[in-house]
């Protein structure tokens, strides 16, 4: 297992467009989250899912933001009509049932031009 | 709400010497978890070193220690010996218990290893 996959690495984006990131965790990880990081700063919770239930949704998560882990492996997060403020790494993370350990990607930046 | 806060944006510290970052919280909890993760360039963030809340002895893995003190609500990560592979962003990071795993965490200390 390679660890925690984002894809992908890098994204250009036009403001209003849509874009939407995939992110591929450790296979036996049922916990799987997503953070936002802008520079300069740590990141920020977004929401996390347990197997394919979605369990919580930070604030931040405008209604423009939708995040998805249809069968409980893979999740995509989805970000419509793109804004500049929403330029920032996206990360995502998974860890084990019942464990404290979390392992990150790499992360996927975003730019909105 | 929980909240940490790393007062120190940026830190500097000679090859083979020792350095503390530092980091406060607060919350109303009285069982929690603390983390100190490492952020290198290349954007990847790992785990540095754990602290339970609950215990009282404060946590070590080889060059890296942590001195808590719950009552202050202080977590200041000690890094003996410096390296310049040390060098990285370091995150103080919160987790609740029983709140689904999710990591509260602090602004960050850009630490640069001089050699």
């Amino acid at each position: 297992d390679t660890g925690v996959s984002q894809d992908p690495r890098h994204k250009i984006t036009k403001r209003g467009q849509n874009v939407t990131f995939r992110c591929d965790p450790i296979s036996e990880h049922n916990r799987l989250y997503w953070y936002r990081q802008t520079l300069g700063q740590g990141p920020e919770f977004l929401t996390y899912f347990q197997n394919e239930a979605q369990l919580e949704k930070s604030r931040l998560l405008s209604d423009r933001f939708s995040a998805e882990r249809p069968k409980g492996s893979f999740s995509t997060l989805e970000i419509q009509r793109t804004e500049q403020g929403d330029s920032a790494m996206y990360l995502c993370a998974s860890s084990p049932p019942e464990s404290l350990g979390y392992t990150f990607g790499s992360g996927t930046r975003l730019t909105v031009v | 709400a929980q909240t940490v806060t790393q007062s120190q944006p940026e830190m500097s510290v000679q090859e083979a010497e020792t350095v503390t970052l530092s980091c406060t919280y607060d919350t109303s909890e009285s069982d929690y978890y603390l983390f100190w993760y490492k952020q290198p360039p290349s954007r990847q963030m790992i785990l540095v070193i754990r602290q339970e809340a609950y215990k009282q002895q404060n946590a070590t893995e080889n060059r890296f220690s942590v001195n808590f003190q719950k009552a202050a609500k202080s977590f200041s990560l000690k890094i003996s010996d410096s390296q310049l592979g040390d060098a990285a962003m370091y995150f103080c990071a919160y987790r609740g218990v029983n709140k689904g795993g999710k990591l509260i965490f602090g602004q960050g200390t850009e630490l640069s290893v001089k050699p």
